[in-house]
């Protein structure tokens, strides 16, 4: 299948500070990416659809001043949390869809960027 | 309601049994049907595809049923490695949506 990755897999940061992470489709050119969030032993929540060249459009209840993305372009898409708190430590996965190629419209995972912020 | 519901679990099991998960889902709308495996603290990965004629891969198949707006997932001889937690993804052409997942536990 097609290869998603996320940078970084892992980070800490104190309160306050904000943090970047990447999601890059390395073989495909996706239109369409989706940011999730886990917490502990809960599903997967979508938290916003992004779509290349566009705005995202967020789910009910996801802050888009604070969970910025940006998609510029068709490999690429960044989540910011900006002014990172304790509460947003979680599991952040992004996936990739590609509605023009290989795959139909399965989805695929990157491998997850788990947010510890202290 | 939520728009894909499922099995709330966990199913805890032997090795060797069969076992069944199902998934509902709301919108009329929806194209296309997926199960996902998810390993504690990684990302989901596809198990398979949910196609309206049913399909079988080895141990598992899955079955569709748009008139009822569900789809099933039935593993045979389960095995300690099946032990995860599977999610059911329900596609419209610009919207997905996954369900929250049925933990399964297979036990020697």
């Amino acid at each position: 299948g097609a290869v998603v990755s996320q940078h970084p897999s892992w980070v800490i940061c104190k309160s306050g500070t904000s943090v970047k992470i990447e999601c890059r489709s390395l073989d495909f050119q996706a239109t369409t990416m989706f940011w999730y969030r886990q917490f502990p032993k809960q599903s997967l929540m979508l938290m916003a659809t992004s779509n290349e060249g566009s705005k995202a459009t967020y789910e009910q209840g996801v802050e888009k001043d604070k969970f910025l993305i940006n998609h510029a372009s068709l490999t690429l898409s960044t989540l910011t949390v900006t002014s990172a708190h304790p509460e947003d430590s979680s599991f952040y996965i992004c996936s990739a869809r590609d509605l023009t190629g290989r795959g139909g419209d399965e989805q695929f995972f990157g491998p997850g960027t788990r947010l510890t912020v202290l | 309601r939520k728009e894909v519901e499922q099995d709330p679990g966990p199913f805890n099991v032997p090795e060797g049994a069969t076992v069944a998960f199902n998934c509902t889902y709301s919108n009329s709308a929806s194209q296309s049907f997926f199960w996902y495996r998810q390993d504690c603290r990684k990302e989901p990965k596809l198990l398979m595809s949910v196609y309206s004629s049913g399909n079988e891969d080895g141990r598992f198949t899955a079955q569709l049923n748009r008139a009822s707006q569900y789809i099933s997932l039935l593993i045979r001889d389960s095995k300690l490695s099946d032990s995860a937690t599977y999610l059911c993804v329900v596609n419209t052409l610009y919207d997905m949506r996954f369900g929250a997942g049925t933990r399964l536990t297979v036990k020697p």
